[in-house]
């Protein structure tokens, strides 16, 4: 079962502007993570945030968590065409297992 | 850099054959994942071995899937027999849990695409 939900389902920008999507979720966290996948591939690691965590900043990646809401936000900015890929949520308890919200796929036009 | 490796990238085979998948987490990770995508979805978690023990799998099918780590390195996923619903990307994903501060990040593979005719 999906533990999240995504916003939007689906996003086109064009390259340089900023990518915004969002996660919900419904049971306590321990930590939440975003993974990459571009067409047909595997999953790429973008960045965690724990449970005591509000903001992390990665590169040109800024998470948000808001652990009263359960909600979450990754922030791209000055978006890439290479950065079109599915993004994806996924949430941990207390053991180490991940699961994933159902993705939001973007398109960095040129 | 080190990768997760799976094979086959590709798979088709008919309904009621047995398939199987294999995979090599990265050297050292103890923590190894079957997950199954359904096109369009997120990964959905089948099983979880920490070293070669079953730590979770609660969402496999067990009366045609199964798994195993033997010897707490590589891993084999098995259906046996395959049916139409079964066409999905199969994922195997590993992560380092020892140590003072685990860590909960996934490395995955690229997954193999299994097509049931």
């Amino acid at each position: 079962s999906q533990q999240g939900e995504e916003d939007p389902q689906a996003l086109s920008i064009q390259e340089g502007e900023n990518a915004t999507m969002n996660c919900s979720y419904k049971t306590s966290i321990n930590n939440l993570q975003w993974y990459r996948q571009n067409s047909g591939r595997g999953l790429v690691h973008l960045i965690l945030i724990r449970s005591n965590e509000r903001e992390k900043h990665s590169g040109r990646l800024r998470v948000t968590l808001d652990t009263s809401k359960k909600s979450s936000s990754l922030l791209i900015t000055a978006s890439r065409a290479a950065d079109t890929a599915s993004y994806f949520c996924a949430t941990s308890g207390t053991a180490s297992k991940l699961t994933f919200g159902t993705g939001t796929r973007l398109q960095v036009t040129l | 850099e080190a990768e997760v490796a799976q094979s086959p990238r590709y798979k088709i085979t008919e309904k009621s054959q047995a398939v199987a998948f294999w995979c090599d987490p990265i050297s050292g990770h103890a923590t190894l994942y079957w997950y199954r995508q359904i096109l369009g979805q997120g990964p959905e978690l089948l099983v979880q071995f920490q070293d070669e023990s079953v730590v979770d799998d609660s969402q496999l099918p067990k009366d045609r899937f199964s798994a195993e780590r033997l010897k707490g390195v590589d891993s084999t996923l098995k259906i046996q027999p395959a049916e139409l619903g079964d066409s999905a990307m199969y994922l195997c994903a590993s992560s380092s849990s020892t140590g003072p501060v685990p860590s909960y990040e996934q490395y995955f593979g690229p997954g193999t695409r299994l097509t049931v005719t």
